[in-house]
């Protein structure tokens, strides 16, 4: 069974970059497949924040791919968010998942999220 | 705003049926067969429930059903249990601009 961990701080300033790492157990990510990032704002809904290839290929929401960079270390089979000029509107929980790509576009294993609060 | 539409909640009797609606665009939903849904339990990660339409993932039961129509796709749940009582996403490929759109989610109520 694939499983995914989250883990990272869950304070962040106003303005510093958000930084959170996806461990990957039971699957090594180099064999291939997506893997992305989803958060939550408290009582809201889920809004997706970019997918990562084991090559290192990104896919970024349009609308965060300004402030948003997500990496790979098939050495540690993980992979990173880094999410620059934090506001509080960045407050959410992260979730990382995977994705099997393709033509196929479904999040079909996810970590159990982190909450990540913005304040100073 | 949500690029898909859903209705903010729903709600049945045990036993019963319901319906939940999402309503795309010709941009998502209308122009590919990837809508997925996912149900998401108070304090937990979401879990996959449907993906590619109407196809079912290992382990989920056959009660949960998933169609479109146009550029609206809908979740069907028969035969309405308490534990059905959760959140519930749906999810579109958006094509290689957006990518990947959700909807707002909808609460679904066991009376």
């Amino acid at each position: 069974q694939v499983q995914l961990q989250e883990s990272g701080p869950g304070l962040v300033k106003p303005s510093e970059t958000l930084s959170l790492t996806c461990g990957v157990s039971a699957y090594s990510i180099s064999s291939g497949y997506y893997w992305g990032w989803i958060r939550q704002s408290p009582g809201k809904g889920l809004e997706w924040i970019g997918i990562i290839y084991h090559t290192g290929s990104t896919y970024y929401n349009p609308s965060l791919k300004s402030r948003v960079t997500i990496s790979v270390d098939t050495s540690k089979n993980q992979f990173s968010l880094k999410l620059s000029s934090v506001t509080a509107a960045d407050t959410a929980v992260y979730y990382c998942a995977r994705l099997p790509g393709g033509s196929v576009w479904y999040f079909d294993y996810w970590g159990q999220g982190t909450l990540v609060t913005v304040s100073s | 705003q949500s690029a898909l539409t859903q209705p903010a909640s729903v709600s049945g009797s045990p036993g019963q049926s319901i319906t939940i609606s999402c309503t795309g665009s010709s941009s998502d939903v209308g122009s590919y067969n990837l809508v997925s849904w996912y149900q998401q339990h108070p304090g937990k990660a979401p879990k996959l429930m449907i993906y590619e339409g109407s196809k079912r993932p290992s382990g989920v039961s056959n009660r949960f059903s998933g169609s479109k129509s146009g550029n609206t796709a809908s979740l069907t749940i028969s035969g309405l249990q308490a534990e059905d009582e959760a959140d519930y996403y749906c999810c579109s490929y958006a094509g290689s601009s957006t990518f990947v759109v959700f909807g707002g989610g909808t609460k679904l109520t066991v009376l």
